[in-house]
C-alpha cells in the first residue's frame, strides 16, 4: 500500500513567522489531505487536496501529483497553530487513508 | 463539512469489561466507515474498515473477536472493545467519507473516544 512520510517531525516556530510542511507519498493519490490535530483529539481537516493548490486564510497548500508530493505553508504563525499536522492519503477507491507520522509543531510567542 | 459523532468521548472502565463505542454520520449517509487507533504521540493507525450491512475488514494484526465491528445503518457504525485489558487504554477515532459531491473522496473525522482501562 501507498506509504506517506512527513517532514519535518518537530518544528518549533516564534510567533509570527512562516513554516513549510512536506509530506510524501510513495503512489500516485486520488485523495491527499491534511490535518490539524488539535489538544484534545480532535482531528481538523484543512484541505482535501489531491492535486493543485489551495488557499484558506493563512494555510495554504500545494500538491503536485506528479512529483508525489504535498506542502503546507503556515503564514503569520500563532501560538494556537501549535498542535500536531498530519498528511495523510489513498490511491484507490474508496480505501482508508494512511497517515504519515505528523510533524509536531510548537509556536511560541 | 461532513459531520461525524462519537460517543462516549471519554470512558474508564475495569480489565475484563466490554466497552461500545458509537460513530454516527449525522448529515451524510455513509457505506464505508473506517476504525483508527492513535497511542500516545503516535500517528492514527487502521484498526478495520466497516461496510454498511456486511463484516468488516480487519488489519492484520487486530483481533476481530476482541474488537468486535458492527456497522448496522448507512448513519452508525459501532466498535465493542471485549475484555478490555490496560494494553487496551488508546484514543480510539472513526472516520467516514460523503461519497458525493465535489470532495467525494474527502474522509471526516469523528472527535474521538480517550479508554482508559484499569
Amino acid at each position: 500500500g501507498i506509504q506517506v512520510e512527513q517532514s519535518p517531525p518537530d518544528l518549533i516556530l516564534q510567533e509570527g513567522a512562516n513554516s513549510t510542511l512536506r509530506c510524501n507519498f510513495s503512489d500516485s493519490v486520488n485523495n491527499l489531505q491534511w490535518f490539524h490535530q488539535n489538544p484534545w483529539g480532535q482531528l481538523i481537516n484543512l484541505f482535501y487536496i489531491p492535486s493543485g493548490t489551495k488557499q484558506n486564510g493563512r494555510l495554504s497548500a500545494t500538491t503536485v501529483a506528479t512529483e508525489r508530493y504535498s506542502l503546507l505553508y503556515i503564514s503569520s504563525s500563532q501560538t494556537t497553530d501549535s498542535g500536531v499536522y498530519f498528511c495523510a492519503g489513498r490511491n484507490s477507491g474508496n480505501t482508508p487513508l494512511v497517515f504519515g507520522k505528523g510533524t509536531r509543531l510548537s509556536v511560541i510567542a | 463539512g461532513a459531520v461525524v459523532s462519537q460517543h462516549p468521548s471519554r470512558v474508564i472502565c475495569k480489565s475484563g469489561t466490554s466497552v461500545k463505542i458509537e460513530c454516527r454520520s449525522l448529515d451524510f449517509q455513509a457505506t464505508t466507515m473506517f476504525w483508527y487507533r492513535q497511542f500516545p504521540k503516535q500517528s492514527l493507525m487502521l484498526m478495520a474498515t466497516s461496510n454498511e450491512g456486511s463484516k468488516a475488514t480487519y488489519e492484520q494484526g487486530v483481533e476481530k473477536d476482541k474488537f468486535l465491528i458492527n456497522h448496522a445503518s448507512l448513519t452508525l457504525s459501532t466498535l465493542t472493545v471485549t475484555s478490555a485489558h490496560p494494553e487496551d487504554s488508546s484514543f480510539y477515532i472513526c472516520s467516514a467519507s460523503d461519497g458525493s459531491g465535489f470532495s467525494y473522496n474527502e474522509q471526516f473525522f469523528g472527535p474521538g473516544t480517550r479508554l482508559t482501562v484499569l
